[in-house]
């Protein structure tokens, strides 16, 4: 599985775009790039996920590089509830297509929103 | 809808005791998975289901055994409980098929004395 490396820790004012990174330069093709987030210890939960394409849906975006050895989560107005630990994992699918899904999580990026 | 929900939210043991950690999800999901979080880190697999009948060892599986009992339950034992099993436990389920994201229930606060 590819290892991700994120920053531990970033500040955002609320209302304004949170643009957390994530990079995966020894990301294989079949692996997808997922990113969770955990607030205040309860269970992780789910944000959004890509293979290559940029995807976005309610809650935020992800733009993967061209090369795919970086993404950029980004939560377009932050708001306090968003600070948490975001994760960025790379999850692989087997050769049939169908993924286990078994995530390995590092150490994750400690979003602060302020006032 | 409850999702995925854990028994119990909090127990406190001593060295030695077993215990079952219960888990049950209503999403109809076919895969189920078992994770620990120690403080300030990351969550670990212990045990994974990948569907019913079916049972893997994940990242860290030692001094752990699990029974996937149905398509909606998934438990975790300690058979021999030891001080450095105290972390907070989460199961997760999901479907299976490629991308599907897991949904984790709120956690089983464990302390071992």
């Amino acid at each position: 599985d590819a290892k991700t490396t994120q920053p531990p820790s970033m500040d955002c004012a609320e209302g304004r775009a949170a643009n957390l990174p994530c990079n995966h330069s020894t990301i294989s093709g079949n692996e997808y790039v997922y990113w969770y987030r955990q607030i205040h210890s309860q269970g992780p939960q789910y944000i959004i996920h890509g293979l290559k394409n940029n995807e976005t849906n309610e809650m935020a975006s992800l733009i993967i590089t061209e090369d795919r050895k970086s993404s950029t989560l980004i939560l377009p107005h932050a708001t306090l509830r968003d600070t948490a630990v975001y994760y960025c994992i790379a999850v692989p699918i087997n050769a049939g297509g169908t993924s286990y899904g078994k995530l390995t999580f590092g150490q994750g990026t400690i979003l602060t929103v302020h006032p | 809808n409850a999702g995925v929900t854990q028994t119990p939210k909090f127990q406190v043991l001593k060295t030695g005791q077993s215990m079952t950690l219960q888990c049950a999800q209503d999403m109809n999901h076919n895969s189920m998975y078992w994770y620990r979080q120690d403080p300030g880190m990351g969550l670990r697999l212990i045990y994974y289901s990948a569907s019913e009948g079916t049972t893997d060892k994940g990242e860290v599986p030692n001094g752990y055994n699990v029974s996937r009992l149905n398509k909606r339950e998934f438990s975790l034992r300690l058979e021999s409980a030891a001080p450095s099993q105290t972390s907070v436990y989460f199961c997760a389920s999901s479907r299976q098929g490629t991308g599907q994201p897991q949904h984790f229930g709120d956690g089983t606060r464990l302390s071992i004395l």
